[in-house]
């Protein structure tokens, strides 16, 4: 079955700490890959995208995103959070054997601890 | 403002009515999407819609309903056969169906 992983669903961290989330999907073909964020109380918001091109892509407040094909993979790292990343993180993918049915993992919760 | 407008952000309803939540967007996207979002499950696709006039199901379409009439709307129907209503209902669209979705606030709704 078509489906998104995420492998920790807690992570619990110290400020200045690398962050490592990983994603892992089960779909074939052309895929687009998204990270999103959802701190407290907020609405989900884009962290980064990947459509095509450089498999290392780049999002906002630090976060980057490599893409590993052969691994089916999407991971997403910051190399130092700040207390303000606590948050939920959702691994999301769209896939071209099914597009318009963007699926979610079922999301890391983050905590950063000062 | 432009955006995703869900109302109302907070719901409650008696066992066994039916209930319908609003998604509004001004943002001329194509692309709308109804997730549920539980604790430990992520956002489980209910509805998604391509186009005005045209919906497909998602995981978890059982015991729910839409309709997408304008481009702007798309309204969400939570109906008595639906076994575990109470959550927290999430609304987003895309420019495209392949393209970034973006959420509205969302809507908890409390059945008793």
């Amino acid at each position: 079955a078509q489906s998104v992983s995420q492998h920790n669903h807690h992570v619990i961290l110290s400020e200045a700490a690398s962050l490592e989330l990983g994603c892992n999907y089960s779909y074939g073909g052309t895929v687009n890959l998204f990270w999103y964020v959802q701190y407290p109380g907020q609405h989900l918001q884009l962290l980064l995208k990947y459509f095509s091109g450089d498999p290392l892509v780049k999002g906002i407040k630090g976060f980057e995103a490599e893409f590993i094909k052969s691994k089916f993979s999407f991971n997403l790292r910051k190399p130092s959070v700040q207390w303000s990343d606590t948050a939920e993180y959702f691994c999301a993918v769209n896939a071209s054997d099914s597009w318009g049915k963007l699926q979610f993992g079922a999301g890391t919760q983050v905590v950063v601890t000062p | 403002d432009g955006g995703i407008t869900q109302s109302p952000k907070y719901l409650f309803r008696k066992e066994g009515q039916n209930v319908t939540l609003s998604c509004e967007q001004n943002l001329n996207h194509d692309a709308m999407y109804w997730y549920r979002q539980d604790p430990g499950q992520g956002l489980r696709l209910i509805y998604y819609s391509q186009i005005v006039n045209d919906f497909q199901k998602g995981d978890i379409a059982e015991g729910y309903s839409v309709s997408r009439e304008k481009k702007e709307s798309f309204p969400l129907t939570v109906t008595s056969a639906q076994k575990n209503p109470t959550a927290f209902y999430l609304c987003a669209s895309s420019k495209e169906i392949n393209t970034e979705a973006f959420f509205g606030q969302g809507t908890r709704l409390t059945v008793v």
